[in-house]
């Protein structure tokens, strides 16, 4: 079975920038969240959806948006970048909606932006 | 609040030596704990995941444990190697029906040969 794949692997925006990045999740996973880790901050939950529906939302911005497709594959959208918003993108799938599940991350997206 | 602490944030050790990783939590009320692998510049590997109704899950070299009373966990790793040299984070759910996470900072081993 296919892991998770994130799209682009690596990239640079300049300030004030969007951005989108996808998640495509491991094979018949309906819930997908997204993480962004700093060295700063460590690793910060941004939000989490299940079949096409966010679940829970961490405490960011709202420059920061996502959404679910049918398929389940997730894009998260970044508007009017930050330096700050320079870190490592992660997405996460499992199979259930619960917290009982294993949850399965992707190589994540390296976004810099200047 | 859930908080969840790895402490050393940094750990060195000669290959050959069984050592124990810690990661402790505030809110013992969990449904599981879960341990993950990230190398440099890289995504996360799921270890191990302990439900809260077990006490250890073992895969090969590695051996997790957790004590909820406590809020304690550890992931002991046997007869170390350089390539067993990574970041080890510990994360815990969130209560209730969602899949958010709660991470440690991580703690950063090296492996020497």
């Amino acid at each position: 079975k296919a892991g998770v794949t994130q799209t682009p692997r690596y990239l640079i925006k300049t300030r004030g920038q969007q951005v989108t990045l996808s998640c495509s999740p491991i094979s018949g996973h309906r819930s997908v969240s997204w993480y962004q880790q700093t060295p700063g901050q460590g690793l910060q939950f941004l939000f989490e959806y299940f079949s096409e529906t966010q679940r829970n939302k961490g405490n960011f911005p709202g420059r920061f948006s996502g959404r679910q497709f049918s398929n389940s594959r997730s894009e998260m959208n970044v508007s009017t970048l930050e330096l700050g918003d320079s870190a490592l993108y992660l997405c996460a799938s499992s199979f259930g909606a619960g917290n009982t599940d294993t949850q399965y991350f992707g190589p994540g997206t390296r976004l810099t932006v200047l | 609040k859930q908080e969840v602490t790895q402490i050393p944030a940094a750990l060195s050790v000669p290959e050959g030596e069984n050592l124990v990783l810690n990661c402790s939590f505030t809110d013992s009320a969990i449904y599981n704990l879960q341990w993950f692998r990230q190398d440099p510049g890289k995504g996360l590997t799921s270890l191990l995941l302990i439900q809260s109704s077990q006490r250890e899950q073992t895969s090969g070299r590695l051996n997790a444990s957790l004590d909820k009373s406590s809020g304690r966990s550890t992931l002991y790793i046997a007869a170390s190697q350089p390539g067993d040299s990574a970041t080890y984070l510990c994360a815990v759910p969130q209560s209730g029906a969602n899949s958010k996470l709660t991470f440690g900072k991580g703690i950063t081993l090296s492996v020497r040969p």
